[in-house]
């Protein structure tokens, strides 16, 4: 089972500031990975599939890059509904799994 | 728009079962995987298996083989998951989720979530 760890667990920034958060595989994913944004009592939503490719409806501030086995979401320049958690998540061999989850918190 | 809508919340008794349905509209039913997850309170996201609703196969994710059943009827485009033998550690909110496929595998979009308690 591939296991993805994301980091950090969570991160305090302010609106405006630029966030990255970090997705580590155990092993390769080539480039199949997908993020999600959860917030409170809400279903996640996809952002980003493919590891680069926004979702539909997505805005630009939200970019996905990587490869491999290191994957970073960054978010350009944090607006207040940004502020939520995001999971990534692989499919190997038939099984799904998903990170932890970075909880992106107000400064 | 390509919708996934649950049904409504449960509560049951431990050693009881729960079946949750996902009726699917905005798309053709048959064409892609319908998937379930779950989420505990305050914790991560667990993919529990998934369905294939044109030829009814499916697949599940070891810790649930033997107590998750995933069916559908087409006439209506629903997808249904039933869990059984249920226990505390079963309290969730319980997705379903279409199966989508690029280059990778993914889910869009998510059911709105069905709580399920399990309490004596």
């Amino acid at each position: 089972e591939i296991v993805l760890t994301q980091s950090p667990a969570t991160l305090s920034l302010s609106p405006g500031e630029r966030a990255t958060l970090s997705c580590r595989a155990s092993q390769s994913l080539s480039s199949y990975l997908a993020w999600y944004q959860q917030k409170p009592g809400q279903a996640p939503r996809l952002l980003i599939y493919d590891a680069s490719n926004r979702a539909t409806g997505i805005p630009a501030r939200f970019s996905g890059s990587g490869s491999g086995t290191d994957f970073t979401l960054t978010i350009s320049s944090l607006e207040p509904e940004d502020f939520a958690v995001y999971y990534c998540q692989q499919r190997s061999n038939w099984l799904y799994t998903f990170g932890q989850g970075t909880k992106l918190e107000i400064k | 728009q390509v919708q996934l809508v649950q049904s409504g919340a449960e509560v049951k008794k431990p050693g009881a079962s729960v079946k949750v349905s996902c009726k699917a509209s905005g798309y053709t039913f048959t064409g892609y995987d319908i998937n379930w997850l779950r989420q505990a309170t305050g914790q991560g996201l667990e993919w529990m298996g998934w369905m294939n609703p044109n030829s009814g196969n499916t697949g599940y994710a070891q810790k649930f083989q033997g107590r998750v059943t995933i069916t559908r009827d087409t006439s209506i485009s629903t997808a249904y998951m039933e869990l059984s033998s249920l226990r505390s550690e079963d309290t969730a909110v319980y997705y379903c989720a279409r199966g989508v496929h690029t280059n990778s595998w993914y889910f869009d979009p998510w059911g709105q979530g069905t709580l399920v308690t399990v309490s004596s």
